[in-house]
């Protein structure tokens, strides 16, 4: 049972480079959702989607754009990396959304210099 | 739009005290009230829960205490030991929006000392 999984787990990239973090799921989760964690401000809610092309802004969406084009793969792409983006983040899925338990990938480390 | 204040921010106990960790939330509609742990280098992980149907829940030695009236829900760990030295956050749905919207506190770093 793979679970969740994100690749790559530690990138570092240029600032105004493309980047795309992958995130797979095996569950067959509805909700899928990208956080950022950064030391100070704990986890925030980029985007989440609560089905395949169902997707929505969270708290923190300027820079990213995240596609559902299938159940399991929910991919964040950063259109041009900025500094401000150096974060880890956190791919995560759900049956049935917020009210319930989520489960967290193991998180991508992302470095822009 | 929501929010939740977790309080306090860092908490240092000695071993076999218990610790106390309180989160505040703003949306009266919140019916879920979830607690996870993220121990260093790892990902959160749930560890207990509350519907806002009951005022308390236990499991072993971690509880959660859910005032509605005064929208506040807390986690309490008695007994503490090493391996509960971690980040913890609570969150909060805030079903006066989506289903997906789950917004969590700041985190408040726990630190038990043998």
């Amino acid at each position: 049972d793979a679970g969740i999984t994100q690749s790559p787990r530690y990138k570092i990239t240029e600032t105004g480079r493309q980047v795309t973090l992958m995130c797979h799921q095996t569950w067959s989760h509805s909700y899928m959702f990208w956080y950022r964690q950064d030391l100070g401000h704990g986890l925030r809610l980029i985007y989440y989607s609560a089905a395949a092309d169902i997707t929505d802004k969270g708290e923190v969406p300027d820079g990213y754009v995240v596609s559902r084009s299938k159940t399991e793969n929910f991919p964040l792409t950063l259109e041009s990396a900025t500094r401000s983006q150096t974060s880890v983040y956190f791919c995560a899925s759900s049956v049935q959304g917020s009210g319930n338990t989520i489960y967290f990938g193991e998180g991508s480390w992302l470095t822009v210099v | 739009g929501e929010n939740v204040e977790q309080h306090p921010s860092t908490l240092s106990v000695q071993e076999g005290d218990s610790a106390v960790i309180k989160c505040t939330y703003s949306d009266s509609a919140s019916n879920y009230f979830p607690w996870y742990k993220q121990e260093l280098g790892k990902r959160p992980q749930l560890i207990i829960d509350i519907r806002s149907n009951v005022g308390e829940k236990k499991d072993q030695r971690i509880a959660v205490t859910l005032n509605k009236t005064a929208k506040h829900f807390s986690l309490h760990i008695t007994e503490t030991q090493p391996e509960d030295s971690a980040v913890y956050f609570c969150a909060d749905p805030g079903y006066g929006g989506s289903q997906g919207n789950l917004i969590f506190g700041k985190g408040t770093k726990l630190s038990v000392k043998p």
